[in-house]
């Protein structure tokens, strides 16, 4: 069983539904974090969570909202979402130090119509 | 501004020689490196990591180097394989509070190995 999993693979939805992403992490890692990854862009970090806590937001829009229920398991819930919004978006779990590298789930590919 | 710049979109090494992948930092809280590696459809899969005290770190194939003066690192993978064809990311560390650490990454390189 992969170590990080994200579901749905894939999600199109109008500007006016609502929905969720899920990330799931088998690592028994204590931080995880939400990444959008847009077309020529780096990735940008959203999300931060340490130990079940949010510990940074960069100055996402409020259409996004996180949920982390407990250490293995994190959502992001979509509302009213913009057509810039469409990209990759992507979950990791780690240790939560400096030394222990991200570990990544293969990614929601979201479209907006 | 980037804060992780991978200046190289894209690199073609032939099957059997070096590839150089290079990326420059400007931030100097920066603390730890890593390298990522990823496939089409695919998350990006943990290469090799170096921390700000080392100047080179080794494993098999693959070689990190770290040049803190200039603020720039290269990842060397020698010999070049077609498997190593993908787009390698640029990452570096910064802690971020509550004992997490954010990761800062470069646009990417797409390195294609030429058989």
């Amino acid at each position: 069983e992969t170590g990080v999993t994200q579901t749905p693979r894939h999600l199109v939805m109008g500007m006016t539904n609502k929905k969720s992403l899920k990330c799931e992490q088998h690592l028994g890692h204590n931080a995880m974090y939400w990444y959008k990854q847009s077309a020529k862009k780096p990735l940008e970090l959203m999300f931060v969570y340490s130990l079940e806590e949010r510990v940074e937001n960069n100055s996402v829009p409020s259409r996004f909202s996180p949920e982390c229920p407990n250490s293995s398991h994190l959502f992001l819930h979509l509302h009213t979402l913009q057509p810039e919004d469409s990209a990759l978006y992507l979950c990791a779990s780690s240790h939560g130090q400096g030394s222990q590298p991200q570990h990544f789930g293969d990614g929601t590919r979201l479209s907006i119509l | 501004d980037q804060q992780v710049k991978q200046n190289s979109p894209s690199l073609s090494v032939q099957e059997g020689r070096i590839s150089i992948l290079n990326c420059d930092y400007t931030n100097s809280m920066f603390d730890y490196f890593l390298w990522y590696k990823k496939y089409p459809a695919e998350g990006p899969t943990f290469l090799i990591s170096i921390s700000s005290i080392k100047d080179k770190n080794e494993d098999g194939r693959f070689t990190v180097f770290l040049n803190k003066s200039a603020k720039h690192l290269s990842l060397h993978i020698v010999p070049s394989q077609p498997g190593d064809s993908a787009v390698y990311f640029c990452a570096a560390s910064s802690y971020s509070g509550a004992g997490s650490y954010q990761l800062t990454f470069g646009k990417g390189t797409k390195l294609s190995v030429i058989p």
